[in-house]
């Protein structure tokens, strides 16, 4: 099965400009989660989707934002660039299992820059 | 809120030592713990998964032990290899959140 795969893997932008980040699951998973990694504050969790619904939300600014498709594929946004964004956005995908009792697999990042 | 802490934050060790890496939460309320692998600028590989009714689980050179109710995991890593440097993650399923809430980290480094 191929894995988690995230695209772009590299992406500069400048402060103002909005970005697009794609993450498409593993085959079969319906649950896609993301999270913002930086130096200062660790991994943290953005929001999850499960079957084009939004299941769960962490405590991010409304500029961030997200959606998943019929197919599972899921995308983030991010409106009006700060300096402070740039980070390693990481993505993952889960089988369908209740309760959120089944390992994460993740993808391998897209590394975002604002300058 | 869950908070969760690894130590120590780096380590460096001679090929061949046997390793523990610590975590520990506030919220015993979990679903499960977690262990992930994280090498330079990449994703993450889970390592381990323990249920929350589970002691522990083991992979190879790996195990991983978990004490619920004193809000305890531990990572033992046995006779290491340069290849195992990276950094480790421990991460909680959150049981009032449904949120996987991680650690900052321990990063390894083992030299020949």
């Amino acid at each position: 099965k191929a894995g988690v795969t995230q695209t772009p893997r590299y992406l500069i932008k400048t402060r103002g400009q909005q970005v697009t980040l794609s993450c498409s699951p593993i085959s079969g998973h319906r649950s896609v989660s993301w999270y913002q990694q930086t130096p200062g504050q660790g991994l943290q969790f953005l929001f999850e989707y499960f079957s084009e619904t939004q299941r769960n939300k962490g405590n991010f600014p409304g500029r961030f934002s997200g959606r998943q498709f019929s197919n599972s594929r899921s995308e983030m946004n991010v409106s009006t660039l700060e300096l402070g964004d740039s980070a390693l956005y990481l993505c993952a995908s889960s089988p369908p299992v209740a309760g959120g009792t089944d390992t994460q697999y993740f993808g391998p990042g897209t590394r975002l820059t604002v300058l | 809120k869950q908070e969760v802490t690894q130590i120590p934050a780096a380590l460096s060790v001679p090929e061949g030592e046997n390793l523990v890496l610590n975590c520990s939460f506030t919220d015993s309320a979990i679903y499960n713990l977690q262990w992930f692998r994280q090498d330079p600028g990449k994703g993450l590989t889970s390592l381990l998964l323990i249920q929350s009714s589970q002691r522990e689980q083991t992979s190879g050179r790996l195990n991983a032990s978990l004490d619920k109710s004193s809000g305890r995991s531990t990572l033992y890593i046995a006779a290491s290899q340069p290849g195992d440097s990276a950094t480790y993650l421990c991460a909680v399923t959150d049981y009032n959140t449904d949120k996987l809430i991680f650690g900052t980290g321990t990063r390894l480094q083992v030299f020949p």
